[in-house]
């Protein structure tokens, strides 16, 4: 069956560092590829998506490529702020799998000022 | 327009009693989803509906845990009896469409059976 890992945290960075978050998956066909985020207290957020393959999603500074060669969809921010700090959440949606959303097991960041 | 509406937003109860989550989805979104996040682990799905049909149910864990969605507006998720390894984050969400660009998450209701 379809499946996401994503690296494991908490990660921890000083602001204005380099974030990359790695997430690979497996799937039969061609999933839709997503990051969700939860910030502390809230629900969870769609920060970005790519549905085919070298499609690049981007939001916030936030930026992820679906590279179909590698089955991976890492996320990565050129300069992290405090107010980024929240879990963040890679997931699939398969083409064989009806409308169900396949997630990680999320990876924590926290950012220090 | 509102946003997918969750409560209780925390609830803790005991072993055995029941619990009852309700869900509004953003109205005219026909398509209701529950997940939950048990113990800090992925979030997996529960079940998916479509209006007041239960379209696919294969991520329900076990027979404690009935979902309905009565006219196809609201659903309830109620937990009878619950047990401790059910204490997590269950989310609900709703989309308008089959679209594979994802839906729209409420904020969850965090259970903790003690």
């Amino acid at each position: 069956g379809d499946s996401v890992t994503q690296m494991e945290g908490p990660v921890t960075l000083s602001e204005e560092a380099f974030l990359t978050i790695n997430c690979t998956y497996t799937a039969t066909g061609y999933p839709s590829l997503f990051w969700y985020v939860q910030y502390p207290g809230e629900g969870l957020q769609l920060l970005l998506k790519a549905t085919k393959a070298d499609d690049k999603g981007s939001n916030k500074g936030f930026e992820a490529t679906y590279r179909k060669e590698t089955t991976s969809f890492h996320l990565e921010k050129g300069s992290v702020q405090v107010s980024d700090s929240a879990v963040y959440f890679c997931a699939l949606l398969g083409n064989n799998a009806g409308n169900m959303l396949t997630f990680g097991g999320g990876t924590r960041l926290m950012v220090k000022p | 327009e509102a946003g997918v509406t969750q409560f209780p937003s925390h609830s803790v109860i005991e072993k055995g009693q029941t619990v009852t989550l309700r869900c509004d989805p953003i109205s005219g979104h026909d398509n209701l989803y529950w997940y939950r996040r048990v113990m800090g682990k992925e979030i997996k799905f529960l079940l998916h509906f479509v209006k007041e049909s239960k379209q696919d149910e294969s991520g329900m864990p076990n027979n404690r845990f009935l979902a309905e969605r009565t006219g196809g507006t609201y659903s309830t998720l109620k937990v009878q009896p619950a047990e401790l390894e059910d204490s997590g984050v269950y989310f609900c969400a709703s989309s308008q469409d089959w679209s594979r660009v994802g839906y729209t998450f409420g904020s969850g209701t965090r259970l903790t059976v003690v």
